[in-house]
């Protein structure tokens, strides 16, 4: 079975500056992976995802990720975050289940604050 | 507009009284999960439900209960049997399970008394 680990519960940096947010995976094998943001009090949003191809996902609003198959990485990162970017951040990885269906296994989250 | 809604948004009960959390998506998704969220623990799967009149377990699912009748609803039962019930409940729905995104409605929060 698939498992995430995300290592730091929590993250503050500066405005302007940059940041990483770590997530390690169990398995190489065809491994589908996601980023989520959840704002406080709401439902996570899909910030970006690595199904296949250039190993460099970006999402709309700054952040890029890549797959590092032989690290069994996939960090998200952002050159210059916004106090708006403050919220808690979720890497997920999909996994079959022995009956054949899919579930998202999510990591214990990060939570980003950035300060003035 | 499409989207996931969750009922109640905030819930009060007693201990020993089975709870049911309402989870209804009008984006004709065939999969849906329900998550359970605890501080420092990220989201827990309870059940999850591909196809209608099926659905299966996840990592924590001893106290819990559903029923998948319709596509369109998942309805979550929070029993008496589960021990600690106070938490964040988050239930989410896609169109492609395994590599599709995740659609999730804006949570409930049930505190038990």
């Amino acid at each position: 079975a698939q498992s995430v680990t995300q290592l730091d519960s929590q993250v503050p940096v500066f405005e302007e500056a940059p940041v990483e947010l770590r997530c390690n995976y169990s398995s190489s094998v065809s491994v589908y992976l996601f980023w989520y943001v959840q704002y406080p009090n709401q439902g996570l949003q899909l910030l970006l995802k690595y199904l296949s191809g250039s190993t460099l996902v970006e999402s709309i609003n700054g952040f890029e990720a890549e797959f590092n198959k032989s690290q069994t990485s996939f960090h998200l990162r952002k050159p210059s975050v916004h106090i708006s970017d403050t919220a808690e951040y979720f890497c997920a990885v999909s996994d079959q289940s022995t009956s054949g269906t899919y579930k998202y296994i999510f990591g214990t989250g990060t939570r980003l604050k950035v300060l003035a | 507009d499409g989207g996931i809604t969750q009922s109640p948004k905030y819930l009060f009960r007693k201990e020993g009284q089975n709870v049911t959390l309402s989870c209804e998506q009008n984006l004709n998704h065939d999969a849906m999960y329900w998550y359970r969220q605890d501080p420092g623990q990220g989201l827990r799967l309870i059940y999850y439900s591909q196809i209608v009149n099926d659905f299966q377990k996840g990592d924590i699912a001893e106290g819990y209960s559903v029923s998948r009748e319709k596509k369109e609803s998942f309805p979550l039962t929070v029993t008496s049997a589960q021990k600690n019930p106070t938490a964040f409940y988050l239930c989410a729905s896609t169109k492609k399970p395994r590599t599709g995104e995740l659609f999730f409605g804006e949570g409930s929060r049930l505190t038990v008394l």
